[in-house]
């Protein structure tokens, strides 16, 4: 089975840029979710889904920042507009489950806003 | 408050030495679950093991094995032999059934095996 797939896997924009990203998860899993990891914050939560719904978003920076999952298969995080803080590695990964359940990672999109 | 603190945050072995790489953890849950995953220069994100806090068995799978001690909330990761390809960086994490089911990482540990 194919792991989670995100695209772009770099992206290279300038700021006030709209940047999206985007994710397809495991198929079967009801939950996904996004992370950013940076040097100095390490990995962090920005939000999950369970089956499509937003969960919790309290790791979402700022109103810059918005996700959607329109369907089971599909998710996108979206940076409007873009700031030079906003460069990271953002990682999307899918579980089965919630609290007893590990994640898959997908490979990751390394943004860098200039 | 959940916390997760890999205190080693670079260690260097030559191949074929035994590593150690520490996790101390901290959650007032009763029922929570210990992770390890690896993150190897490509970058991705590879989970390696599941464990839940009424299970304190050790685990061993190949050259990997993990040591669960609830009484110093530790979950420490061994490497036997190490190799080259075990060079990556090592994330354990933490989800307490009591915290929204958010998985809090340590700050990692870069293992560097030279050859």
């Amino acid at each position: 089975d194919a792991g989670v797939i995100q695209s772009p896997r770099h992206e290279v924009t300038e700021m006030g840029q709209e940047v999206t990203l985007r994710c397809k998860p495991i198929s079967g899993h009801d939950y996904l979710f996004w992370y950013r990891q940076t040097m100095m914050r390490g990995l962090e939560l920005l939000i999950y889904f369970n089956n499509n719904v937003p969960i919790d978003d309290s790791g979402m920076p700022e109103d810059r920042f918005s996700a959607k999952m329109p369907n089971a298969s599909f998710s996108t995080l979206k940076i409007q507009p873009s700031e030079p803080r906003d460069s990271a590695v953002y990682f999307c990964a899918s579980s089965l489950g919630l609290i007893a359940y590990e994640q898959y990672f997908g490979p990751g999109t390394r943004l860098t806003v200039t | 408050a959940q916390k997760v603190t890999q205190a080693q945050t670079e260690i260097s072995v030559v191949e074929k030495e035994d590593v150690t790489l520490d996790c101390v953890y901290e959650t007032r849950d009763t029922t929570y679950y210990l992770f390890w995953y690896k993150q190897p220069p490509s970058g991705e994100l590879v989970f390696l093991i599941r464990r839940n806090s009424f299970d304190e068995q050790n685990e061993i799978s190949g050259r990997y094995s993990w040591n669960f001690q609830k009484s110093t909330s530790s979950f420490n990761f061994t490497i036997t032999a190490s190799q080259v390809v075990d060079s990556a960086v090592y994330f354990c994490a933490l989800r307490g059934s009591n915290q929204g089911g958010k998985l809090i990482f340590g700050q990692g540990t870069e293992l560097s095996v030279k050859p």
